[in-house]
């Protein structure tokens, strides 16, 4: 098993431009997340979906938009890219009714707009 | 809201404990968390606690969970140097599966 994939796992992008980041996971999980990480911030919730089908906003969801395709691949879309997204973007994965509520997390997107 | 609170840096010699800590305020929380995350890597689950429990040990690692002070730590036993790592607490409501992390506590082990 694969666990968690994202690509790609470098980008710099130019103020404006657009670009989606992609994830998926093998481990058959329904809720998966998309976070980024900031130094002194820790990870913040950008968007998550509870189950196929579903999206919800998180904590900070200005700026960005997903798509949950299908149960495996839940894709994070920044529509005009600006300097304060320049981050360390992190999608997870978990299976709601675990046993501890794990999450799983891909090895990070570094992002870099200039 | 939720909100969890960390040190940002904590160093240590080899073969030193180390102990980490953790403040969070959601008092309806249930599992409380410790994650790491390697350099260049994503978090992995380091522990976890249900918030009925008061420690759990797990080898090398202790956590202790003070629910009146929402106090939660981590003690690693004879702190290696493969222990460098930044360490994130996080809590998450019963039934629930979002989970909110703290800012992570940047781990220095010195040879």
């Amino acid at each position: 098993n694969a666990g968690v994939t994202q690509t790609p796992k470098f980008q710099v992008l130019k103020t404006g431009q657009s670009m989606t980041l992609q994830c998926a996971q093998d481990m058959n999980h329904n809720s998966m997340y998309w976070y980024r990480q900031d130094p002194g911030m820790g990870l913040r919730l950008i968007y998550y979906s509870a189950s196929e089908g579903t999206t919800d906003k998180g904590e900070v969801p200005n700026g960005y938009n997903v798509s949950r395709l299908n149960k495996r691949e839940f894709s994070l879309r920044l529509e005009s890219a600006a300097p304060s997204q320049t981050s360390v973007y992190f999608c997870a994965s978990s299976e709601p009714g675990g046993v501890s509520y794990e999450q799983y997390f891909g090895p990070g997107t570094r992002l870099t707009v200039t | 809201g939720e909100d969890v609170e960390q040190s940002l840096f904590l160093s240590v010699r080899e073969g030193d404990s180390s102990v980490i800590n953790c403040t969070y305020t959601d008092s309806s929380s249930t599992y409380l968390y410790w994650y790491k995350q390697e350099p260049g890597a994503g978090l992995q689950l380091l522990t976890y606690i249900f918030s009925n429990m008061d420690m759990k040990q797990d080898q090398r690692l202790t956590v202790l969970l003070n629910k009146k002070d929402k106090h939660l730590s981590l003690r690693i036993a004879d702190t290696q140097t493969g222990d460098s790592a930044i360490y994130f607490c996080a809590e998450s409501p019963g039934g629930y599966q979002k989970v909110t992390f703290g800012t992570g506590t940047k781990l220095q082990v010195i040879p």
